[in-house]
């Protein structure tokens, strides 16, 4: 099971949108609606954001919204806030296994 | 409040074995998948598998078969990863996280990581 792909680095200034991707295959990403998003800050656990598309746990800003295209899954993130900077993780899975993306950093200027 | 507690940080010598533990309290232990995930200094999150603390069953990554077994006492709601024949390229922070029922992947809760360290 490899790695989902997601770009290395995305950056933006404060008030702006920034779209984050994470492209799978068919068999993990491209299955179903199950791709759940993560926010993690340096030297903390990572943080469910978003799931199931469309569901953000109690306290998660509506700013984070996800869509779905085929095999690729995208977070955006509205109204860019300098508490956004951090790292961001997507995850999917398949019949018996679970695969997180390669991670991004996103960079508030 | 539901909390995933692990034990503490461990040295080890290459080619020795780790056990790693994760209590779980504030909900019901055999009504959720445990998975144990673990970072690499300076790297992403990499899935290592889950337990089903119901069952006991379990489903490790191709990366860790052979060497990775899960286990888990329900008596005391707690889980364990045992990781064996260990590498320097073993050292990382493992997290145990508990999966949200019905949606696979997705992980609700987080333990606050276990810091293994491999060196000679």
């Amino acid at each position: 099971q490899s790695a989902l792909t997601q770009p290395a680095s995305v950056s933006g200034s404060p008030g702006q949108s920034i779209t984050i991707s994470c492209t799978g295959t068919s068999s993990d990403v491209g299955v179903d609606k199950f791709v759940s998003w993560y926010q993690q800050y340096p030297g903390k656990a990572p943080k469910l954001m978003i799931y199931d598309v469309s569901n953000r746990p109690s306290g998660v800003s509506n700013r984070f919204s996800v869509s779905k295209s085929g095999n690729t899954a995208s977070l955006t993130i509205s109204g860019l806030q300098a508490e956004d900077e951090a790292d961001y993780y997507c995850s999917s899975y398949t019949s018996t296994t679970r695969v997180f993306g390669t991670g991004t950093k996103v960079t508030v200027l | 409040q539901v909390q995933l507690v692990q034990s503490g940080a461990e040295v080890k010598k290459p080619g020795a074995s780790v056990k790693v533990s994760c209590k779980a309290s504030g909900y019901t232990f055999t009504g959720y998948y445990l998975h144990w995930v673990r970072q690499a200094p300076g790297q992403g999150l990499d899935w290592m598998g889950w337990i089903d603390p119901k069952s006991g069953g379990t489903s490790y990554a191709q990366n860790f078969q052979g060497r990775v077994t899960m286990t888990r006492d329900t008596s005391i709601t707690t889980a364990y990863l045992e990781l064996s024949r260990l590498r320097s390229d073993d050292t990382a922070l493992y997290y145990c996280a508990r999966e949200l029922v019905g949606a696979p992947g997705t992980f609700e809760v987080w333990g606050q990581g276990t810091m293994v360290t491999v060196s000679s």
